[in-house]
């Protein structure tokens, strides 16, 4: 079936210093979502890249999809505490459209 | 209006015991979906519906039973809890399967003794 990597498993960061996590799909993808979690929370949608080599950005977050719509990153700039939390990509668990299938997450520290 | 909840948010049972989670959602969202999550890895779908009466298994379903009689609910039963059960269950819904917007419940720890 469908499978999502995600590297790094972890990262832990100086506040102000940038991050970058990256999702590789096995199989090309129609879409991709992004989602956050706070430690202790439920995830939160943050964007879905659907065209190929997109490029979406929110305030430091720049979000990318590749030409060939297998992988993408998520890249923060000058990390804040408010970042800390597990970020995690999404892709189309079937041919369908009719579920998600998720990448194990990157969880991000953040000192201060 | 709290869009998806579910209850309990906290749970301690025993091996063996049969378990429901309630999942209720107030946007009239087709999709539905259940997860785990355990340290290590990441969100499991157990199972999905795409509509009422519309359930179908996902990555997990073993020991897992759905019913989905009403647009707005999809419980999930655990028939005979087991210990590797214990988990972070959430549930969440969508407009329009995964070319939409997944909104997530708060959760439920449930400890299986």
């Amino acid at each position: 079936g469908q499978q999502v990597m995600q590297i790094p498993q972890y990262q832990h960061v100086q506040e102000g210093e940038d991050f970058t996590t990256y999702c590789n799909s096995s199989t090309t993808l129609s879409n991709i979502q992004w989602y956050k979690q706070r430690p202790g929370g439920h995830p939160v949608f943050l964007i879905q890249l659907v065209k190929s080599g997109e490029v979406k950005k929110q305030k430091r977050l720049t979000f990318q999809f590749g030409e060939a719509k297998k992988n993408s990153s998520l890249h923060i700039t000058a990390t804040q505490t408010t970042d800390v939390g597990t970020y995690f990509c999404a892709g189309p668990g079937d041919n369908y459209g009719q579920n998600f299938v998720f990448g194990p997450g990157t969880r991000l520290s953040v000192l201060p | 209006d709290a869009g998806i909840t579910q209850s309990p948010r906290y749970k301690i049972t025993e091996t063996g015991r049969q378990v429901t989670l309630m999942c209720h959602q107030t946007w009239s969202h087709s999709y539905m979906f259940w997860y785990r999550q355990d340290l290590g890895h990441g969100l499991r779908l157990i199972y999905y519906s795409a509509a009422a009466d519309i359930t179908d298994k996902g990555e997990v379903p073993d020991g897992y039973v759905v019913s989905r009689s009403k647009t707005e609910n999809f419980p999930l039963t655990l028939e005979s809890a087991t210990r590797s059960q214990t988990s972070v269950y959430f549930c969440a819904s969508s407009g329009s399967g995964s070319f939409d917007t997944q909104y997530f419940g708060p959760g439920t720890r449930l400890t299986v003794l």
